[in-house]
Parts: structure tokens; sequence; C-alpha cells
């Protein structure tokens, strides 16, 4: 089965700074990729799909990249409400295995 | 409005039996699979396994084959996550979520149910 591999595991950062998660899958996937934000004691949230398609009603300042073995999540103004875990997904085939988590801090 | 509305949270003892459910509605609930997702306290997102409510196909992770079951009733909208025998390692919420392309198995997940919270515990 393909494994997914998140890093970092954690990150602090100020508001306003640019982050950047990656997202390794360990064979390619072409861009069977997606996104979730999961605040503290709530539901995951779709943020991107297709490895760069923002889903709908999503603040801008996220965005996706990559193809094929590496992708990343970027937020390129952090703002508050963004303190979350953010999970990939890879959706290529079944096992639709989700990495491991980044969890963002203030 | 698409909604995925599960049943409520669970205390069970080890060995016990347990089936929660998650209905959906808003949609056409046979032609998209659910999912189901463990989220054990304070760890990420496991994905268990999805079904298609239109002809109850099911197919399961690796890690949750043999452990559990998934099914589906079609003329209540509803689909189910079973245990035989619970331990306290499943102790965990548990989120059913829908497919978001229509009859695709490899598909991200658009709408998520609220969660259950599952306790096992002697």
């Amino acid at each position: 089965d393909i494994q997914m591999t998140q890093s970092p595991s954690s990150l602090s950062a100020s508001v306003g700074d640019r982050v950047t998660i990656t997202c390794r899958a360990s064979q390619g996937i072409s861009n069977y990729l997606a996104w979730y934000q999961q605040k503290p004691g709530k539901v995951p949230k779709l943020l991107i799909y297709a490895a760069s398609t923002l889903q709908s009603g999503v603040p801008s300042r996220f965005s996706g990249s990559g193809s094929g073995t590496d992708f990343t999540l970027t937020i390129s103004s952090l703002q508050p409400e963004d303190v979350a875990t953010y999970y990939c997904q890879k959706y290529y085939s079944v096992p639709l295995t989700f990495g491991g988590g980044t969890k963002v801090e203030i | 409005e698409v909604q995925l509305v599960q049943s409520g949270a669970e205390v069970k003892k080890p060995g016990e039996s347990l089936k929660i459910s998650c209905k959906g509605s808003g949609y056409s609930f046979t032609n998209y699979w659910i999912g189901w997702v463990r989220q054990m306290p304070g760890k990420g997102l496991e994905w268990m396994g999805i079904i298609y409510p239109g002809d109850s196909d099911t197919r399961y992770s690796p890690s949750f084959q043999g452990q559990v079951t998934i099914s589906a009733d079609k003329s209540t909208s509803t689909a189910y996550l079973q245990w035989s025998s619970l331990k306290a390692s499943d102790s965990a919420t548990y989120y059913c979520a829908r497919s978001s392309i229509v009859g695709a198995t490899g598909s991200y997940f658009d709408y998520w149910g609220q969660g259950t919270l599952v306790t096992v515990s002697s």
C-alpha cells in the first residue's frame, strides 16, 4: 500500500507568516491528493483536492501544489483562525490513506 | 443541503457489540461512496473503509479488515459501522464522510458527519 508522510509534524509561526507543509507519497499518485483542516474539537474540513483545486469557500491564502510523489500546502499569510491540524489524503486507489498530520500553532 | 447525521455517543464494555449509524440526506444516497474514518484520542485520521450504498460493494483498509463491518441500508439512506466484540483500543471518535465523485472509489471526502465518540471501558 502507498504510504503518506507529512512534514513537519508540528510548527509554530507568527501571524502573517508564510507556512508550508509537505506531503510525500511512497509511490506516484498523479494529482490524486486532498488536504483537510481540522480545528481543535471540530470535524475535518476539505480545503483542497486534485492537489491544487481550492474547495468552494476556502480562503485564497490557502494553496496546494505538486504531482507524483511530492506535494505542498501553503498558507500565504497565517491567520489566527488557521490554528489547526492539517492532513493530506491520497485518493489514487484504496486504501485512501491519510498522512500523519501537521499541527499549526501561532 | 447535503447532511450526514451520526448516532450519539456510546459507552460500552469490552467484549460487547456495537453498531453506529450515519444517515445521509440532501443527495442521492445510493450514488456516492460513504467512508468511515477513525480518530483515536489526540491522534490523526485513519481511513477504515468505504461502501457504495447502491450495491453494498465494500472496501476495507487492511488495518481494519476483519475488525469491523461496514454496511448500508439504502431504503433508509443509512450507513453503519459495527463491531462484534469491542476492545478498549476501539475507543475513538468515528466519522462518516461522503466521497465527492459520483460512483468513484477513489475520491476525497467533501461532507462529513459530526462524529460518534465510542468509549470502551470496563
